[in-house]
């Protein structure tokens, strides 16, 4: 099975510490979204990319946190100088290119921010 | 930007029993999807359907686009259907818009 895969699928790290986060779409998907989920709520959109463009970027994603896709295959997601706030567990999801397409999500990596 | 709200929030049901779960969203939608959220957080897809209805299995979906609103039916529920189901939208771009999740725990 080729779903979207994540890594690492856990991360604990201390407050001012960076962290870097992976996902590998569906092989065939030209579409690449991130969001956060924290404890007790619904996920919240943060970026994603069509290809290696990044198309849309939420107010959430602040300057401490960059996303790249060079390749337009596999992306990473980066927070510099964690916070205790940025605890929680950040998903990917991959979809084909076209309008209101299905998305389909990862594992997701956990994050604990000591 | 659109507002997706999810009902009830918390569902309690014996093994068996069947159960109505209701999304409603406040604007025209491009993409609605329902998911099941497994207990170690990974994002089950259930349903595509920005309208009409789809059945799998025990649970069928139905998205009334006109009237805004998208319900989930589970019947003969079983213990592991428990857990958290959300409802996402997207009118347009990227970004699915989730709603706060109905928490299912259904009792042998």
């Amino acid at each position: 099975d080729t779903g979207v895969s994540q890594d690492p699928r856990h991360k604990i790290t201390k407050r001012g510490q960076n962290v870097t986060f992976r996902c590998d779409p569906i092989s065939e998907h030209n579409r690449l979204y991130w969001y956060r989920q924290t404890l007790g709520q619904g996920p919240e959109f943060l970026t994603y990319f069509q290809n290696e463009a990044q198309l849309e970027k939420s107010r959430l994603l602040s300057n401490r946190f960059s996303a790249e896709r060079p390749k337009g295959s596999f992306s990473t997601l980066e927070i510099q100088r964690t916070e205790q706030g940025d605890s929680a567990m950040y998903l990917c999801a991959s979809s084909p290119q076209g309008w209101g397409n299905e998305q389909f999500f990862g594992p997701g990596t956990r994050l604990t921010v000591l | 930007g659109i507002q997706v709200e999810q009902s009830p929030p918390d569902l309690i049901l014996q093994e068996g029993a069947n159960s109505t779960l209701r999304c409603n969203f406040s604007d025209s939608v491009n993409n609605l999807q329902w998911f099941h959220q497994n207990p170690w957080g990974q994002l089950i897809n259930l349903f595509y359907i920005p309208s009409g209805t789809k059945q799998n299995g025990r649970l069928s979906a139905t998205t009334v686009a006109t009237e805004r609103y998208s319900l989930l039916y589970i019947s003969s529920s079983q213990t592991t259907d428990s857990g958290v189901y959300f409802c996402a939208a997207l009118k347009e771009g990227g970004k699915l818009i989730f709603g706060q999740g109905t928490e299912l725990s259904v009792k042998p």
